[in-house]
């Protein structure tokens, strides 16, 4: 069965700042990757996927993501991160011969002003 | 279009008691799943369905059943709420047609087991 790791739990950081929140996941057949968002007080919604094609995944808000097969992994990155970026990410994983979606125990990001 | 709508919104169960929540999407959308929030831990799949009449089991069924009658609605139920199954409960939906399993999330629904 597959599963989801998030390294960080709470992440601080200052306006400005570069952002790499990590997520590996351990399945070995052909997944598809996923990062939400869930901001203060609101529910869950997409920030980019990863189906095929190109590793390098763009998304909304300025986000992007990189799928690199070899380490199981789907970072999220930003270059330069607001203060409305204060949210909760989660980073989930659906193995295609399965129809399960399996999230990751989130990030907590809190950006300065 | 309403997406996914989750009632009630806020609900207090003393423990024993049953209920269901209720959950409907108008996307005509095949797959529906329901997750727990918990501080700490994520989101964790209850029980999931690719269509009308068919369910299976996710990570945390236990406590929970789940039926499937029609494309729209896919209700979740506690036979006998225990102080444990307080949480957050989120009700999802995604089309299957492209197999991308991008998932629109409804409001939630936040139940407190006394």
């Amino acid at each position: 069965a597959q599963s989801v790791s998030q390294h960080n739990h709470h992440v601080i950081l200052s306006e400005a700042a570069s952002l790499e929140l990590g997520c590996n996941y351990s399945y070995g057949g052909t997944v598809n990757l996923f990062w939400y968002v869930q901001y203060p007080g609101q529910h869950l919604q997409l920030l980019l996927k990863y189906f095929s094609g190109d590793p390098l995944v763009k998304g909304i808000k300025g986000f992007e993501a990189e799928f690199i097969k070899s380490k199981f992994s789907f970072n999220l990155r930003k270059p330069s991160v607001q203060w409305s970026d204060t949210a909760e990410y989660f980073c989930a994983v659906n193995a295609r011969r399965d129809d399960k979606i399996i999230f990751g125990k989130g990030t907590r990001l809190h950006i300065l002003p | 279009n309403a997406g996914v709508t989750q009632t009630p919104k806020f609900q207090v169960l003393k423990t024993g008691q049953s209920m269901t929540l209720q959950c409907a999407q108008d996307m005509n959308h095949e797959y529906m799943s329901w997750y727990r929030q918990d501080p700490g831990m994520g989101l964790r799949l209850i029980h999931y369905s690719v269509g009308a009449g068919i369910t299976d089991q996710g990570e945390v069924p236990n406590g929970y059943n789940v039926s499937r009658s029609t494309t729209e609605d896919f209700p979740l139920r506690l036979l006998s709420a225990a102080p444990s199954q307080t949480s957050v409960y989120f009700c999802a939906s995604s089309s299957l047609a492209a197999l991308s399993y991008e998932q629109y999330f409804g409001p939630g629904t936040r139940l407190t087991v006394t």
